[in-house]
């Protein structure tokens, strides 16, 4: 089954100790995202690749990078993770081009920061 | 500015107990409504797309719909495993990529 999947599930690093998220997809699609969602709230984007073109939020801390080496791959680089960091970091992807734009996502990793 | 607004917060149904779930929008230019479903702990679910008003899309006991100004997610005779936090989305013809979320209706389906 097509899909996207994310490495590691759960996180647990330490405070100011980098760490980097990883995603993969099989869905083919030429956009990868992606969000922080701390507890009940809504997802938050952080930035997203459009093809090989990097977009980031306005309000993305510096502390925040992403990579992606190629079309099926995306990281999330956390420079120095604060304990405000802790949180479910979501991989998503679609496909832009066409009409049907819908976003699918990752199963998440959980950050602890400790 | 846009805005995306889920009611109730939460809902509390018993098994069969049909509902609707609302989610209001106030965008300069509606390019999708998305529908997801999240269980704890895990990445939201696609359930459905909506495009324009009067669209209307069903899966097994849920039914999407979309006027102008809102939509709304039908739970018809829900079962205990319909239990998650139902999500709205909104995406705008000014902003490709990003996704205006509103904040979810939690639903729990006691048997």
């Amino acid at each position: 089954d097509a899909m996207v999947i994310q490495n590691p599930r759960y996180q647990v690093t330490q405070f100011g100790k980098p760490v980097t998220l990883s995603c993969s997809q099989t869905l083919n699609h030429n956009v990868m995202y992606w969000y922080q969602q701390k507890s009940s709230q809504a997802p938050k984007l952080l930035f997203h690749y459009y093809d090989k073109d990097f977009n980031n939020e306005a309000d993305t801390p510096d502390n925040f990078q992403s990579r992606r080496p190629n079309t099926s791959f995306c990281f999330l680089d956390i420079r120095s993770p604060g304990l405000g960091d802790a949180a479910m970091y979501l991989c998503a992807t679609s496909r832009a081009g066409t009409k049907e734009e819908t976003q699918y996502f990752g199963p998440g990793t959980r950050l602890l920061v400790l | 500015e846009d805005q995306v607004t889920q009611s109730p917060e939460a809902l509390r149904l018993q098994e069969g107990e049909s509902s609707s779930l609302n989610c209001s929008y106030t965008v300069s230019g509606l390019r999708g409504l998305f529908w997801y479903r999240q269980d704890p702990g895990k990445g939201p679910e696609f359930l459905f797309t909506l495009y324009s008003a009067g669209e209307e899309k069903e899966k097994e006991r849920l039914k999407a719909t979309l006027t102008k100004k809102e939509s709304f997610l039908h739970i018809t005779a829900p079962k205990p495993e319909d239990s998650a936090t139902y999500l709205c989305a909104v995406g705008t013809t000014d902003s490709w990529g990003k996704l205006q979320f509103g904040a979810g209706t939690q639903v729990v389906v006691t048997p």
